[in-house]
């Protein structure tokens, strides 16, 4: 079967940086995606990576390594506003998107 | 002011009754999903449809119907049958292009009661 592994939970300090894993077990692969979901609210577009290598997009940047089936989301300077679950999805050979549960991270002052 | 709409963002019903969601974008995308979200999973989903006139059943799709009659509009109706239709449920639109990113509506919490 396919399947994404993220932790389930993580926490960080405001400021900070913290690296949030996502492990790929798919039918083919055409592209990974890391999206934010504040609670109670829909998930947004933060990141595309279709290639092996680091996409930077100001305080983030996601990697892709697709020999390993892995991803990371780094997160520089962490501020209270990132609190949030941050979900990896895998576009697999049939172009459907498999997604992970999610990492539910907290932010302490 | 472009985007893709879902009212209401709480609906509650009672069991046995049917419900219809309402999905809206003027993104001008061909591709609509239908996903459903319970705390502690992944999106699972439901219905798609890559273009007017067309869709295709997704992981979970007994107890749910849809239809795309037009390309702005792409409603769920969650019936009787669903044996545990209080979720969220979140409509997304394909982008299309390279990444063929999906972008999300801010969803409607369904209750049933």
């Amino acid at each position: 079967g396919q399947n994404i592994d993220q932790p389930t939970e993580m926490t960080a300090t405001e400021g900070a940086i913290v690296q949030i894993n996502c492990t790929y077990q798919t039918s083919g692969f055409n592209g990974l995606f890391w999206y934010q979901q504040h609670a109670g609210e829909a998930p947004t577009f933060l990141s595309y990576n279709v290639l092996d290598g680091l996409e930077e997009k100001g305080r983030f940047s996601s990697f892709l390594s697709r020999s390993k089936g892995y991803s990371y989301l780094l997160l520089k300077e962490l501020q209270m506003k990132d609190s949030a679950s941050y979900i990896c999805a895998v576009k697999d050979s049939n172009y459907q998107l498999i997604w992970g549960a999610g990492t539910k991270l907290i932010i302490k002052p | 002011d472009g985007g893709i709409t879902q009212s209401p963002k709480y609906l509650f019903r009672k069991e046995g009754q049917n419900v219809t969601l309402s999905c809206e974008q003027n993104l001008n995308h061909d591709a609509m999903y239908w996903y459903r979200q319970d705390p502690g999973q992944g999106l699972r989903l439901i219905y798609y449809s890559q273009i007017v006139n067309d869709f295709q059943k997704g992981d979970i799709a007994e107890g749910y119907s849809v239809s795309r009659e037009k390309k702005e509009s792409f409603p769920l109706t969650v019936t009787s049958a669903q044996k545990n239709p209080t979720a969220f449920y979140l409509c997304a639109t394909g982008g299309g292009g390279d990444t063929d990113t999906q972008y999300f509506g801010p969803g409607t919490r369904l209750t049933v009661l």
